[in-house]
């Protein structure tokens, strides 16, 4: 059974930087095909991809998020990490991590419960 | 930059026919996907592929594409259909991910 999990502070100020750890089970990041996504959703608002991170350490972020995004993966722990940098009130989302295995084709599944990151001063 | 529109809501009365749709100039060269969420929960998918469905997924739950808008069918729909849908493709090249909007159904 794959799980992951999302974890990180929930409350973030202004121009800071803001790290997410999506710890996973069930697969490995060293297996072919094997991907692991963020995703976003602002309270009410759409999902919105951020990034992904391929078991061959190929990385990609979405282009209107690439200058503030840095995604790493530590194989040994099962673990992925998401920065982002210089945040701001509109990064106020639900931060998902999920898995991907469709390689080349990606598709989410399963997700992660999320996790509620609020930007404020 | 790559879109994929989806109709902002979608009303249907129960064991009805909702068909959500989602348009996009990616889509002839890309596979949509969709996914269900609920209020609270993390998405959940429902079609990958085009028309592949996962196992668990109810049968009602179908999908299909035609040029540049691919659909998803909910046929017979049950009141626990209520929720969020959102679909999902590519870029072109296959590089970027993208959702689209999302569409609220709500069942009369």
């Amino acid at each position: 059974q794959i799980t992951l999990k999302e974890s990180g502070p929930t409350l973030v100020k202004p121009t800071q930087t803001l790290t997410l750890t999506c710890t996973f089970s069930g697969f490995s990041l060293s297996t072919s095909g094997v991907n692991v996504g963020w995703i976003r959703q602002p309270p009410g608002k759409a999902l919105e991809w951020l990034a992904l991170i391929y078991w061959n350490d190929d990385k990609r972020y979405s282009p209107s998020l690439r200058n503030r995004l840095t995604i790493t993966k530590d194989t040994s722990k099962n673990l992925v990490v998401l920065t982002m940098t210089d945040t701001d009130p509109v990064d106020t989302a639900t931060y998902y991590c999920a898995h991907s295995s469709g390689d080349p084709w990606i598709w989410f599944d399963p997700w992660g419960q999320g996790t509620l990151v609020t930007v404020s001063s | 930059s790559y879109e994929l529109t989806q109709p902002p809501s979608v009303s249907v009365s129960p064991g009805q026919t909702a068909r959500i749709t989602c348009s996009g100039d990616t889509l002839p060269k890309q596979y949509a996907y969709w996914y269900q969420q609920k209020p609270g929960q993390a998405p959940v998918v429902l079609i990958y592929k085009d028309t592949e469905r996962p196992s668990g997924i109810p049968e009602r739950f179908s999908g299909s594409t035609s040029g540049t808008t691919g659909t998803l069918t909910i046929s017979g729909v049950q009141a626990e259909d209520e929720a969020d849908y959102y679909c999902q493709s590519a870029d072109s090249s296959g590089t970027y991910v993208i959702f689209g909007g999302g569409t609220k159904l709500t069942v009369l």
